[in-house]
This record gives C-alpha cells, sequence and structure tokens, in this order.
C-alpha cells in the first residue's frame, strides 16, 4: 500500500464548477502538506502549502487537511480553463526529510 | 520562474550509454532533490543532498548515482541506460526542506 493515496481523475468539468481534489495518507508522521500543479509535464509548481489541521485560503483555492482522518483536499473555486492542469499532493514528516507525493490527478476545464 | 535551473532540457541516447543531468538550486536553498517521473508513475524521489552531504535516499537505481558540489550545484549520472530510464528527471531545491522548487526537468529518451 502506498503511503499516500490519490484520487486517480481524469477529471473533467465545466468552466466556473466547483473542484475537489483529495488525497488520504497512511504515514501519522506526515506533518507538513502541500499541494503541486503541473503543467503539460512542466516543473511541478507549489500552489498550496499548510501545517496542521485546518483550512487556508488563497484567492479561488482552499486547502483542507484533517489530520485525525489523515485526510487532504483542495477546493477550487469557479474553475478557468487555466486551471487545466495535474495536481499533486505531496507530505512531508516531521523535521522536513523526503517528501512523498500522490500520483496526481489530471483536471480538464472546459470553457 | 522557480530559480531551479536543469541541463539539457532535453536528451537522446542509446541503451548502455552513460549522461550526467545538471542542476543549479535556488540562491540560497541547501538542499537538492532529485525525482524521476514517468509516463505511468508519478513522482518518484532518487536521492536528497543537503550543503554537500547525501541526507536522504529513496528508490535510486546502483546504476544511478548523484553528488553536491561545494557551489551547491548537483549532478545526477545515470549509466549503463536501459529503454526503462526513459523519464522526466526533476531537481528540486529547498530551504527547509517541506516546500520544493521545482525546475524544469530534463526529458531523457534512451532508444
Amino acid at each position: 500500500q502506498k503511503e499516500v493515496e490519490q484520487d486517480p481523475g481524469p477529471l473533467s468539468v465545466p468552466e466556473g464548477a466547483i473542484v475537489s481534489l483529495n488525497c488520504t495518507y497512511s504515514n501519522s508522521a506526515f506533518q507538513y502538506f502541500m499541494w503541486y500543479r503541473q503543467y503539460s509535464r512542466k516543473g511541478p509548481e507549489l500552489l498550496m502549502y499548510t501545517y496542521s489541521s485546518g483550512n487556508k485560503e488563497d484567492g479561488r483555492f482552499t486547502a483542507q487537511v484533517d489530520k485525525s482522518s489523515k485526510y487532504i483536499s483542495l477546493f477550487i473555486r469557479d474553475s478557468q480553463p487555466s486551471d487545466s492542469a495535474t495536481y499533486l499532493c505531496a507530505m512531508t514528516p516531521r523535521g522536513a526529510g523526503k517528501s512523498t507525493f500522490g500520483d496526481g490527478t489530471t483536471l480538464t476545464v472546459k470553457p | 520562474d522557480s530559480g531551479v535551473t536543469q541541463t539539457p532540457k532535453h536528451l537522446i541516447t542509446a541503451t548502455g550509454q552513460r549522461v550526467t543531468l545538471r542542476c543549479s538550486p535556488r540562491s540560497g536553498d541547501l538542499s537538492v532533490y532529485w525525482y524521476q517521473q514517468s509516463l505511468d508513475q508519478g513522482l518518484q524521489f532518487l536521492i536528497q543532498y543537503y550543503n554537500g552531504e547525501e541526507r536522504a535516499k529513496g528508490n535510486i537505481l546502483e546504476r544511478f548515482s548523484a553528488q553536491q558540489f561545494p557551489d551547491l550545484h548537483s549532478e545526477l549520472n545515470l549509466s549503463s541506460l536501459e529503454l526503462g530510464d526513459s523519464a522526466l528527471y526533476f531537481c528540486a531545491s529547498s530551504v527547509g526542506g517541506d516546500r520544493l522548487f521545482f525546475g524544469e526537468g530534463s526529458r531523457l529518451t534512451v532508444l
């Protein structure tokens, strides 16, 4: 079993929809939770960074962490065609160290 | 622009050959990470260096090796190449080890 499981997708939504992307994990040592966006096999770009349980909002993006359930989510409001990309969740244990990535969910937002 | 530079961007070579991929981290970042991304797999962690010393190792093949130099740039050496080594190789750098900043990747094709 993988340490990080990500909903595989692909996901296709109309422009303006609310998108929910999800990951679960098994390692309770994970302390830092990130979402990266990757366009067309380009380098992943850090989108959201959270520490501990709770919500963090940045514009149209909200990252949610539930450590008790070992579950994290990324919500995208008012989705745009420019949001079409692969989204990767990633987690890092306490004391830093290597990040473990989910396999990614490919999102297509249709105009 | 993440500030992480990788060269070459594309590389085509034959089985059995050896190649070297180069990475310059963001200014001030002491940690360098190497990841492999194949078409059918997510980001696989290979190895991490911190200020010239190996800090963590992932599923890196014995045919692969890396090092980080005093000026903090890093090189990933891939030898006795096989068809299955064809992939995108990403370098990332970090200050604290949680948030990673990725380069644009080196696309390796082994024929």
